[in-house]
């Protein structure tokens, strides 16, 4: 069964201190890993898509790398408003279910000034 | 305006009752999905669509029902309401092929 784990579930971090947040996965075949940003009250907003091994991506004081067994999205230097839950997801099935997408359970991020 | 919309964005009703959610999407996406969030189980799939007239289950279907009769709409029906699907609920879209989805803002329902 395909599976992703989120690590920590939940982060407090001083505004200006640089951490990571983990994203594992067990998938048959990986055809993307997407990395989203939900702010309370909000639906889910997409970050990046990551397609294989070494690959990065990087927006503002965000970048998400890629292995073949996990994937970590760096925050530099964070600022309050980045504070929200942050979600990876990978698409699981068959080439006809490709659409679909099992999610973590998301790190809550919160930034304190 | 360009996007995914869902309506209503709150909603509160009784044990039983027949409930529809509506989502609208102006990009002509192919696959729509609807998603219940919950706290401890994240974000699970209840049904899912490749185009109009073509719909699938996902991993939490029961006591749901979706339509497609045009690309742009995706309705989630629920026959009878239960507590247990008091829950946010969200719509999303994507193109064809393993490309990333893009979300509604959500709309919340309380069955009492």
């Amino acid at each position: 069964e395909d599976q992703v784990t989120q690590s920590p579930e939940a982060l407090r971090l001083q505004e200006g201190e640089s951490s990571s947040l983990n994203c594992s996965y067990t998938v048959s075949g990986l055809r993307g890993l997407f990395w989203y940003r939900q702010d309370p009250g909000k639906g889910p907003e997409f970050l990046f898509t990551l397609y294989s091994a070494g690959e990065e991506k990087e927006k503002e004081r965000l970048k998400a790398t890629l292995t073949k067994k996990e994937s970590f999205l760096h925050i530099t230097a964070p600022k309050p408003e980045d504070s929200a839950t942050y979600l990876c997801a990978v698409p699981t099935g068959d080439i006809q279910g490709a659409q679909k997408l099992v999610f973590g359970q998301g790190t809550r991020l919160t930034i304190n000034p | 305006d360009a996007g995914i919309t869902q309506s209503p964005r709150y909603k509160i009703t009784e044990t039983g009752r027949q409930v529809t959610l509506m989502c609208h999407q102006t990009w002509s996406h192919s696959y729509m999905f609807w998603y219940r969030q919950d706290l401890g189980h994240g974000l699970r799939l209840i049904y899912y669509s490749a185009a109009a007239d073509i719909t699938d289950k996902g991993e939490v279907p029961d006591g749901y029902v979706v339509s497609r009769s045009k690309t742009e709409n995706f309705p989630l029906t629920l026959e009878s309401a239960t507590r247990s699907q008091t829950s946010v609920y969200f719509c999303a879209s994507s193109s064809q092929g393993p490309h990333e989805q893009f979300f509604g803002p959500g709309t919340r329902l309380t069955v009492l």
